[in-house]
């Protein structure tokens, strides 16, 4: 049974196509997390929820719009695709924010043409 | 805001010796500093960490050392194995987590 499950594992779609990405985890936990891998594997934060709320939002494009409808579920929505916004995304877990180990799903990777 | 930085971003082995990854940070208030381990097409996985009130911490073949005033850590893999070939990632923490830039390492039969 998955911890940090991902949906869909690959995308590719045309530039200035509007795109979603789905993470649940049953891990119980209170924290999610959006990371963003590129092409010379840096891990890169982009989001973090915690208890529905969001906690941290880094300097990201407003095209990427998360959502998290409830403590078991973090999506994420990209407006108006680029080239540069292909990359892997990770959704990861954890209890409690930044304190302890992060759960990582197996990362969506996104092919903009 | 915090700042890691991790050396060398490759490192080949042969198997049997060891193999050591170091990081620094910027930020004095971080305080939690674990390491992954990414394999191919797969999710970053908690292998050790370490938090600021220890110097050094050690699960089998891996070991973490943390020096806080120099703001250094480091990674220390004994006898490496083939199954060890992955991409490494230091972390340090204040009020989020800011990963290195990995370490690619990979260990020759």
């Amino acid at each position: 049974d998955t911890a940090v499950s991902q949906t869909p594992k690959y995308l590719v779609t045309q530039m200035g196509n509007d795109k979603s990405i789905k993470c649940e985890q049953n891990l119980g936990h209170d924290t999610m997390y959006w990371y963003k891998q590129d092409s010379k594997k840096f891990l890169k934060i982009m989001f973090s929820y915690n208890n529905k709320e969001l906690i941290i939002n880094e300097t990201v494009p407003n095209r990427f719009s998360p959502k998290s409808p409830d403590k078991a579920h973090l999506n994420l929505h990209i407006n108006s695709l680029e080239l540069g916004d292909s990359a892997v995304y990770f959704c990861a877990s954890s209890q409690g924010l930044a304190t302890g180990e992060l759960f990582f799903g197996e990362g969506s990777r996104l092919t903009v043409l | 805001g915090e700042n890691v930085e991790q050396h060398p971003s490759t490192l080949s082995v042969q198997e049997g010796d060891s193999a050591v990854i170091k990081c620094t940070y910027s930020d004095s208030a971080s305080n939690y500093f674990p390491w992954y381990k990414q394999e191919l097409g797969k999710g970053p996985q908690l292998i050790i960490d370490i938090r600021s009130n220890v110097g050094e911490k050690k699960d089998q073949r891996i070991a973490v050392t943390l020096n806080k005033t120099a703001k250094h850590f480091s990674l220390h893999i004994t006898e490496t194995q083939p199954e060890d070939s992955a991409v490494y990632f230091c972390a340090a923490t204040a009020d989020k987590l800011i990963f290195g830039t990995g370490t690619r390492l990979q260990v020759f039969p």
